[in-house]
């Protein structure tokens, strides 16, 4: 079955630190894989997309990581904002499919 | 930016009424989706459409659920007879081409309360 799994549930970090947030998948045949943060209210806007071929992307302060062979990934924060307190989520779409499939997400809490 | 539009933002209904969730997609944009969220639990697929049929649909996405393009902006989700189960927080997004690798852009979502 696919499916998209993520650690932690929640993360409360200081600002100014940096935090690694992690994603398992199980999708097959994988096409790509995104993070996207989601405010509270909001619907989820895109902050990286990885092909199979991809094994880093960055977008600011923001870097993703996947390792294909073991079908992972990670979302990397560095110097943390208050504002980017929200839900990050990993996102995995598959060859032959529209829909993509959501993993939990991270509920991430940056305290001043 | 362009952005997808939906209203309203939040839609209280009566168990057994019939509710329509309206989305603007982005307007050069072709490919359409819905997809709902369960308070607590992850965002879940329902379905794609496309040149006016459903291209791929979920098992979530029953009978009681139809999707239309009524005009050239609108793309509606109908939920027919609601239950108090259909209660969530309903995305819609768009594309500008099909395929897995095309960026899916969200609204802000609908949430809707089951009385």
């Amino acid at each position: 079955k696919n499916q998209v799994e993520q650690s932690p549930q929640s993360l409360i970090i200081l600002e100014g630190k940096n935090c690694t947030l992690q994603c398992n998948y199980t999708v097959s045949p994988f096409s790509n894989l995104r993070w996207y943060k989601q405010d509270t209210g909001r619907g989820p806007v895109s902050l990286t997309i990885m092909t199979f071929s991809e094994n880093t992307k960055s977008n600011g302060r923001y870097t993703a990581t996947l390792d294909a062979d073991t079908k992972q990934s990670s979302l990397h924060i560095t110097a943390s904002q208050l504002s980017d307190s929200a839900s990050y989520i990993c996102v995995v779409s598959s060859s032959g499919t529209y829909k993509y499939i959501f993993g939990t997400g991270t509920r991430l809490k940056v305290l001043a | 930016e362009p952005e997808v539009t939906q209203t309203p933002s939040h839609q209280v209904t009566q168990m057994g009424q019939e509710v329509i969730l309206r989305c603007v997609p982005i307007s050069n944009h072709l490919y359409f989706y819905w997809y709902r969220q369960i308070l607590g639990q992850k965002v879940e697929f329902l379905v794609s459409f496309y040149n006016n049929e459903i291209s791929e649909k979920s098992e979530i996405f029953d009978d009681q659920f139809s999707v239309e393009r009524p005009d050239g902006s609108n793309f509606t989700l109908k939920i027919r007879s609601t239950k108090l189960e259909d209660s969530a927080m309903y995305f819609c997004a768009s594309s500008e081409a099909p395929g897995p690798n095309q960026p899916q852009h969200f609204g802000d979502g609908t949430r809707l309360s089951i009385l």
